[in-house]
């Protein structure tokens, strides 16, 4: 069975300051992973997704994600955030194949950034 | 290309009443996903969907919950006799392959 455990439900950095967003995972079978990023009353954006190949993965808004198949870890970060990074996080993790869109979500991170 | 839509984005029902959320994926895809977040909490799978066919409903509540994707038209989620634990955020997803695209959400409020 599929779960994610996302450490820490809230982070809070100051503009300019590293972000790092952490998100453990557990699959029996070689995981497809995600970031997704919600806003206040919207719906999710996908970041970044890793499905197969290089385990640095580049995203949209500077952000990026290591998969470590040997810590079970698919960690989210960005070098410098900015105050429009503010919102909530979620880690997610499928099977892959027919199972693709069955998701399983880790519980959110929410991200302050302060001036 | 429009994104998924899903309509309305704020429902308000009493106890009893039903509740009607539509969906309609991005031009092209075929296949959409019902998922729900409840306060404080990561989405849920619900229910995965084809054209005139429901695929995987294994996190469908039991009872009162359905789902349906016609030839035609919108996928539909129906919650019969709501009560107020059914107050959630209800997101519907399509995909063409490899990554899920999220609609803005239904806001039910169960009152």
């Amino acid at each position: 069975a599929q779960s994610v455990t996302q450490l820490g439900s809230h982070v809070s950095v100051s503009e300019g300051a590293l972000v790092l967003l952490r998100c453990n995972y557990s699959s029996s079978v070689p995981p497809y992973l995600f970031w997704y990023v919600q806003y206040p009353n919207q719906g999710l954006q996908l970041l970044l997704k890793y499905t197969t190949g290089a385990t640095l993965v580049k995203g949209i808004n500077g952000f990026e994600a290591e998969f470590k198949k040997s810590e079970t870890s698919f960690h989210l970060t960005k070098p410098s955030a900015h105050m429009s990074d503010a919102a909530e996080y979620f880690c997610a993790v499928s099977e892959g194949g027919s199972t693709l869109g069955r998701l399983y979500f880790g519980r959110g991170t929410q991200l302050t950034v302060w001036p | 290309n429009a994104g998924v839509m899903q309509n309305p984005r704020h429902l308000v029902r009493r106890r009893g009443q039903e509740a009607r959320l539509r969906c309609s994926p991005m031009k092209g895809h075929s296949h959409v996903y019902w998922y729900r977040q409840l306060p404080e909490e990561g989405l849920k799978f619900m229910v995965y969907l084809q054209k005139e066919n429901i695929i995987d409903e294994s996190g469908m509540p039991k009872e009162r919950f359905s789902a349906e994707f016609p030839k035609e038209g919108p996928s539909i989620l129906r919650i019969q006799q709501v009560v107020r634990g059914d107050s959630a955020a209800y997101f519907c997803a399509s995909s063409p392959e490899k990554v899920l695209y999220f609609g803005p959400g239904t806001r039910l409020t169960v009152l």
